[in-house]
């Protein structure tokens, strides 16, 4: 079993639907990562949690919700999405936030919008 | 803008060839750079992390550099395999904590 675990794996969805991405790390780490992932570009940095409190969020539209009930559970909450918006979602985990500690991700998931 | 570069986009060599990725970032202020490896729909794996104060880091055929005065880093493989095939990304970790990725190189190593 891998330390970051994400589901679903694929998720196709309508522009007028709810949906929710989990990620769950088993490393005891105290900070948590969401990243986008397009094709041919950078991955982008979403929102950051240290101890279950927001600590950063990238001017990220709001049709996307993060949600970190305890540090071990990190949720993307999704809504009203555009096709631009399909993209490889990444979490990740690292011992803390701003220590330089490696981070850890998850396998993804595959978000089409259609 | 703390940018970080990966040339080429993309990479085929024949089986055995020494693979050669390059890393550039344009801020010498870097605590740390990390190399990863992407393989397709999947997540990424770490593969050597070289702290600003070393010059690189090996482990068994993989071999990075780091030059923070060039604002380089170069990552080598050895002896290159079919499943060296994946996409390989350099992460540059800032001073200020911020980390930045390149685009990735994505490596096809024909048998």
């Amino acid at each position: 079993e891998t330390g970051v675990t994400q589901t679903p794996r694929h998720l196709v969805m309508g522009m007028t639907n709810k949906k929710s991405l989990k990620c769950e790390q088993h490393l005891g780490h105290n900070a948590m990562y969401w990243y986008k992932q397009s094709a041919k570009k950078p991955l982008e940095l979403m929102f950051v949690y240290s101890l279950e409190e927001r600590v950063e969020n990238n001017s990220v539209p709001s049709r996307f919700s993060p949600e970190c009930p305890n540090s071990s559970h990190l949720f993307l909450h999704l809504h009203t999405l555009q096709p631009e918006d399909s993209a490889l979602y990444l979490c990740a985990s690292s011992q803390a936030e701003g220590d330089g500690s490696p981070l850890h991700f998850g396998n993804g998931t595959r978000l089409t919008v259609t | 803008k703390q940018e970080v570069t990966q040339i080429p986009a993309a990479l085929s060599v024949p089986e055995g060839e020494n693979l050669v990725l390059n890393c550039s970032f344009t801020d010498s202020a870097i605590y740390n750079l990390q190399w990863f490896r992407q393989d397709p729909g999947k997540g990424l794996t770490s593969l050597l992390l070289i702290q600003s104060s070393q010059r690189e880091q090996t482990s068994g055929r993989l071999n990075a550099s780091l030059d923070k005065s060039s604002g380089r880093s170069t990552l080598y493989i050895a002896a290159s395999q079919p499943g060296d095939s994946a996409t390989y990304l350099c992460a540059v970790l800032y001073n200020d904590y911020k980390l930045s990725f390149g685009a990735g190189t994505t490596v096809t190593v024909r048998a």
